[in-house]
């Protein structure tokens, strides 16, 4: 059964610092991997999808890398925003083109 | 390009009621998922539609079902309603299995 884990759960950086987010998983036979970004009391915003075939995608500041073989990925932000606050989602898609979630990283950029 | 919309906002019912949640994806979108966000217990995949048909569902009982249009709209229904089913319902919408998911904002049903 797939496991998907995101460390840290909270995350709290001064602003303009580049950071690291952490998401692993547990079987490495993945579909994709999406990484999404959560306002609260709101829905999900779509950052970035890594096909199983790739290793990296980037969107601006931000970039995800995906290693199946280790069953990790990151998302890069590079220069923070007070704007980036937010609790971000990883979901590893599965064969049955169901995601699996994490928990997600809570994170606060300070201005 | 409008995203996607989900109806009503907030949904209050009581035990034993039925409540019906309704999701609109982006246009071209033909495949729409639900999910449910509890408190503490993160995003859990609840039903899958694509051109009509369900094509998964995640581990929830039969009470919770629901049907995609013709117009690939969609509803959730969840029938004899829990204390524990109180939680944000969110719905998505692709283009396809390889496509990403695009949320609305939402369905926040609190069962009293």
């Amino acid at each position: 059964k797939q496991e998907v884990t995101q460390i840290p759960a909270a995350l709290s950086v001064p602003e303009g610092e580049n950071l690291v987010l952490n998401c692993s998983f547990t079987d490495s036979a993945i579909y994709n991997l999406q990484w999404f970004r959560q306002d609260p009391g709101k829905g999900l915003t779509s950052l970035l999808l890594i096909q199983s075939s790739q290793r990296e995608q980037t969107s601006g500041r931000l970039n995800a890398s995906l290693d199946k073989s280790s069953g990790r990925s990151t998302l890069y932000i590079a220069a923070s925003q007070p704007g980036d606050s937010a609790t971000y989602l990883c979901a590893v898609g599965d064969s049955n083109y169901q995601l699996i979630w994490g928990a997600g990283t809570k994170l606060i950029i300070k201005p | 390009e409008a995203g996607v919309t989900q109806s009503p906002t907030h949904l209050i019912k009581t035990r034993g009621q039925q409540a019906t949640l309704r999701c609109s994806p982006i246009s071209g979108h033909t495949s729409v998922y639900w999910y449910q966000q509890a408190l503490g217990l993160g995003l859990q995949f609840l039903l899958w539609y694509d051109e009509g048909e369900e094509r998964n569902r995640g581990n929830f009982p039969p009470r919770f079902s629901g049907r995609q249009f013709p117009n690939y709209s969609s509803e959730l229904n969840v029938n004899a309603l829990e204390l524990e089913d109180s939680a944000l319902y969110l719905c998505a919408s692709s283009g396809g299995t390889n496509q990403p998911q695009h949320f609305g904002d939402g369905t926040r049903l609190s069962i009293l």
